[in-house]
């Protein structure tokens, strides 16, 4: 069945690397995507979105990057800093699927 | 409100008993969304709101599930006898633009629901 997903459970990186989070998604038709951020206790918060007429998009520190060929989204975040320490996790939401999420643990 | 808002923040109760969840989505948003998130799990859509009407409400587990929205802002979902595996973090989104693919959503806190 159709599916959204994220390679790795955890990630942890050192402060001011950058970090790639990625997702893979299964069904072609998927059009709009977006990224949120969880801290522990509260609700998802906006990161980005993209559809699928662009293959890149930047905000502040965080570019997404969508592969419709290979089915392949990733968030990358420049410069990470101790406050993005949180769960990434990515949904397709023509179908309102999320992913699991991706722990992102930044070290000082 | 600045944000969406939700009560309470949470609930224990006991197997078999009713609960009500309360969602404040921002004013002015036209859609709101209720969705489960288990412990480990990715965000599972339960209802999507556009406006007082639920044009889907494919996801509700079952029919101990329902919700309901008036006068286009205050929702509420209703779990009767409720089980143990109802335990989990329900989250409610609103947003500005109607649709389901259409426009950000904003999430309140959630409301952690524990059944004993």
């Amino acid at each position: 069945g159709e599916s959204v997903g994220l390679h790795l459970p955890t990630l942890s990186v050192q402060e001011g690397d950058n970090s790639i989070i990625n997702c893979a998604y299964s069904n072609s038709a998927s059009d709009y995507f977006i990224w949120y951020k969880q801290e522990s206790g509260k609700g998802p918060q906006f990161i980005i979105d993209i559809r699928s007429n662009m293959d890149k998009r930047q905000g502040q520190r965080v570019t997404v990057l969508l592969n419709k060929t290979v089915k392949h989204l990733s968030l990358q975040i420049a410069a990470t800093q101790p406050g993005d320490s949180a769960v990434y996790f990515c949904a397709e939401m023509n179908d309102m699927r999320f992913g699991a999420g991706t722990r992102l643990t930044v070290k000082p | 409100g600045a944000g969406v808002s939700q009560s309470p923040s949470n609930k224990v109760t006991e197997k078999g008993k009713d609960v009500e969840l309360r969602c404040d989505p921002i004013s002015g948003h036209t859609a709101l969304y209720w969705y489960r998130q288990s412990l480990g799990q990715g965000l599972e859509f339960l209802i999507y709101f556009q406006g007082n009407s639920a044009p889907d409400k494919s996801g509700l587990p079952s029919d101990r599930f329902s919700a309901e929205r008036t006068g286009g802002s205050v929702s509420t979902l209703t779990i009767q006898r409720t089980q143990q595996e109802d335990s989990a973090v329900y989250l409610c989104a609103s947003s500005a633009l109607g649709g389901l693919a259409v426009g950000k959503q904003f999430f309140g806190p959630g409301t952690r629901l524990t059944v004993l």
